[in-house]
């Protein structure tokens, strides 16, 4: 049972849009999200986080959204760059575990 | 910037070998992590450590044993390598109230 969902395998958006990306989570003891960015051959990267008690937190091009009453949380690049082509992973923290979703790969076109 | 080293990066072996997968972090980092992903999946947690001879098992389940004899250094073995042990092995390290997370670049394992 996937309890950090991300349900979109891939997004495509024109350079200099913006770039949105979901996750879905099932457990409300989760007490912070954060996401990482994945290039091929590389480990992830730690990208932006947001504690529960928040929901939203900006760092630069990217912003992260937390819905709690709606267990939903979305990340958002803008002006996207060609170098944001990556896949992006959405995690949730509990008790010093983070759970991981599939990903999403994104695309930025020319 | 993260220092967090896994060797090898790509390890091609046949069935029932024995292997060692390194990970090491100059971070002084307490907590330590092994993931284990195959393809358009998530990762999945298989083994951490909280310190020194701490090691617990994670959410999947795994044939692998981990070792934490000194804080910068968490290997992982398989006694007996199989087809179904071909995945990549990530390994990670933490320390602090928000478990941000650093990884390594990951082992790609592939068993024959």
């Amino acid at each position: 049972d996937q309890q950090v969902k991300q349900n979109s395998p891939s997004l495509s958006v024109q350079e200099g849009r913006i770039s949105i990306l979901n996750c879905d989570y099932t457990n409300s003891m989760f007490d912070y999200f954060l996401w990482y960015k994945k290039y091929p051959a590389e480990g992830p990267t730690f990208l932006i986080s947001i504690s529960s008690i928040k929901d939203k937190n900006e760092d630069g091009r990217f912003t992260v959204f937390l819905n709690k009453s709606a267990k939903h949380l979305s990340l958002h690049i803008v002006p996207s760059q060609p170098g944001d082509s990556a896949v992006y992973f959405c995690a949730a923290s509990r008790d010093d575990k983070i759970i991981f979703g599939k990903g999403t790969r994104l695309h930025i076109l020319p | 910037e993260a220092d967090i080293y896994q060797t090898p990066r790509y390890l091609v072996i046949g069935t029932g070998k024995k292997i060692t997968l390194e990970c090491s972090q100059t971070m002084g980092h307490d907590k330590m992590y092994w993931y284990q992903q195959d393809p358009g999946m998530e990762l999945h947690l298989i083994h951490y450590s909280y310190g020194v001879n701490s090691t617990e098992k994670g959410d999947l389940s795994s044939e692998s044993t981990v070792s934490r004899i000194r804080t910068e250094h968490f290997p992982l073995t398989l006694e007996s390598a199989r087809p179904s042990h071909t995945s990549q092995y990530l390994c990670a390290s933490s320390e602090g109230w928000y478990n941000e997370q650093f990884f390594g670049p990951g082992t790609r394992l592939t068993v024959l």
